[in-house]
C-alpha cells in the first residue's frame, strides 16, 4: 500500500543553520509529493510540491526534490529563521487515486531558537 | 480566488452532548471535501470525505458521522460526544487536482 515516513522529531535548531528534513515513500507509479507546513494553532498550508521524478519543488526558502530511485522527497533550506518553526508534513497523492486522497506522514516539529 | 471557512473556531463541551462543526468553500465548484482530526501532538486522520452532495465516505469508524447538504458546505456531527474526541478538527477541499487546501480548523474539547 501507500505510505509517507517521516523523520521523527523535534528538529531543534540554531537560527541560521542548515535544515534537512527526511521523507520517504512507498507508492507504485509516480505519486505526487507535497509538503505542507503547521504554524501553531493554524490549518495546514501547501509549502511546495512535485508531480513527476526530478522536479523540484521550492517556496520560501524551503526546497525538495522528487527522487524516483530513492523513493525520497526530503525538504532543505540553507538557513532557517525562528518564523519557520512549525510542523512539517510530507504527503503523497497516489497516482491511481480518483479521490483526491492524500496519505500524510506523521509530521515533524521544527523548533528553531534564536 | 477560493476561501474556505470553518466556524466555531474553537469549542469546548460536556462528555455526551452533540456536536457540529461548518465548513464552507467559496470560489469553487463541485469541490472534494475532507474532514480531519489531529489529536495532540499527533498527527492527521482521514475521518471522512465528499464527491459531491450527500456522497460521504467514511474512512474510521465512530461516533461521528458527516453530510454535505450543500455543494460547498460539509458539516461534522455527533450525537455524543466522548472524550477522546478532543483534537483539531481540519476541513480541506480540492478540485481534479491532487492539491488539498486547509481551513483554520477548530479546537475541540471534550471535558
Amino acid at each position: 500500500g501507500n505510505s509517507v515516513t517521516q523523520m521523527e522529531g523535534p528538529v531543534t535548531l540554531s537560527e541560521e543553520a542548515f535544515l534537512t528534513i527526511n521523507c520517504t515513500y512507498t507508492a507504485t507509479g509516480y505519486p505526487s509529493l507535497f509538503w505542507y507546513v503547521q504554524y501553531p494553532g493554524e490549518g495546514l498550508q501547501l509549502l511546495l510540491k512535485a508531480t513527476k521524478a526530478d522536479d523540484k519543488g521550492s517556496n520560501k526558502g524551503f526546497e525538495a526534490t522528487y527522487r524516483k530511485e530513492t523513493t525520497s522527497f526530503h525538504l532543505e533550506k540553507g538557513s532557517v529563521q525562528v518564523s519557520d518553526s512549525a510542523v512539517y508534513f510530507c504527503a503523497l497523492y497516489p497516482s491511481s487515486s480518483n479521490t483526491g486522497k492524500l496519505i500524510f506522514g506523521q509530521g515533524t516539529t521544527l523548533q528553531v531558537k534564536p | 480566488s477560493q476561501t474556505i471557512h470553518q466556524w466555531p473556531a474553537t469549542l469546548v463541551q460536556p462528555v455526551g452532548s452533540p456536536l457540529s462543526l461548518e465548513c464552507t468553500v467559496e470560489g469553487t465548484s463541485n469541490p472534494n471535501l475532507y474532514w480531519y482530526r489531529q489529536a495532540a501532538g499527533r498527527g492527521l486522520q482521514l475521518l471522512f470525505y465528499s464527491v459531491g452532495i450527500g456522497q460521504i465516505s467514511s474512512e474510521v469508524p465512530q461516533n461521528l458521522s458527516a453530510s454535505r447538504p450543500q455543494d460547498r458546505q460539509f458539516i461534522l456531527s455527533s450525537k455524543k460526544l466522548l472524550l477522546s474526541d478532543s483534537g483539531f478538527y481540519l476541513c480541506a477541499w480540492s478540485v481534479v487536482t491532487d492539491t488539498q487546501y486547509f481551513g483554520p480548523g477548530t479546537r475541540l474539547t471534550v471535558l
